[in-house]
């Protein structure tokens, strides 16, 4: 069984950096190809980017300036960063794996980023 | 970016019906989409992938169907615990695109 594991600060003031790390148990860090989505309260999903196994990255446009995604391999680890947030940016915050070929097969339990002065 | 529209955005149904959702793509993506049940407080769950194949373990009233633009997820004899929103991914090219989602609600 595949386990995602996510952890990182889930209040923030507007302007800070929104920093959140998925750590995966139970499968080869390598098969797969990783991912962030968010769902801000009452409203839908929203994909924010992937990292693939070759370590090539792609972002929603909307968010591409102020995304960043990277894994650490070593540590079976994948993280998302987010600058200069705002209330906008409150949301749940989910990673998930998939095989390159197919959609998402699993998404982490999430992650509640609240954004507030 | 590729559009998904995704309709109804919600319905009133009853244990026992029928229900059809679709999802309509603004340009051709073959059979790359995923249809997902999400519960209130928890991560989608994949009920469907390469449109119509059906995940391990998800009942076999769930079933997917369409190929290019078009796109259907039926439920053929709803449940209880299928009250619940439903949404399609896109995984065709980047960035990846939801739907709005259909929200399923007791009649």
């Amino acid at each position: 069984q595949v386990v995602l594991q996510q952890s990182g600060a889930g209040l923030l003031k507007p302007s800070e950096t929104l920093s959140l790390t998925c750590t995966v148990y139970g499968d080869s860090f390598s098969t797969y190809y990783w991912s962030w989505i968010r769902q801000p309260p009452g409203k839908g999903l929203e994909w924010i980017g992937e990292i693939n196994r070759s370590g090539g990255i792609d972002y929603t446009p909307s968010l591409k300036s102020r995304v960043t995604i990277s894994a650490d391999r070593s540590k079976s680890q994948f993280s998302l960063k987010m600058t200069s947030v705002t209330a906008a940016d409150t949301a749940v915050y989910y990673c998930g794996r998939r095989i390159g070929s197919s959609s998402p097969i699993q998404w982490g339990r999430g992650t509640l980023v609240t954004v507030s002065s | 970016d590729i559009q998904m529209t995704q309709s109804p955005s919600s319905l009133s149904t009853s244990v026992g019906d029928r229900v059809t959702i679709t999802c309509r793509a603004s340009q051709g993506i073959g059979n790359d989409l995923g249809w997902y049940q999400q519960k209130p407080g928890k991560a989608p769950e994949r009920l469907i992938y390469a449109a119509s194949s059906l995940q391990s373990g998800v009942p076999s009233r769930f079933s997917g169907s369409g190929s290019g633009t078009e796109f259907t997820l039926t439920i053929s004899s709803l449940q209880p615990e299928d009250f619940a929103t439903y949404y399609c991914l896109q995984h065709y090219s980047y960035p990846h695109t939801f739907g709005q989602g259909t929200k399923l609600q007791i009649k």
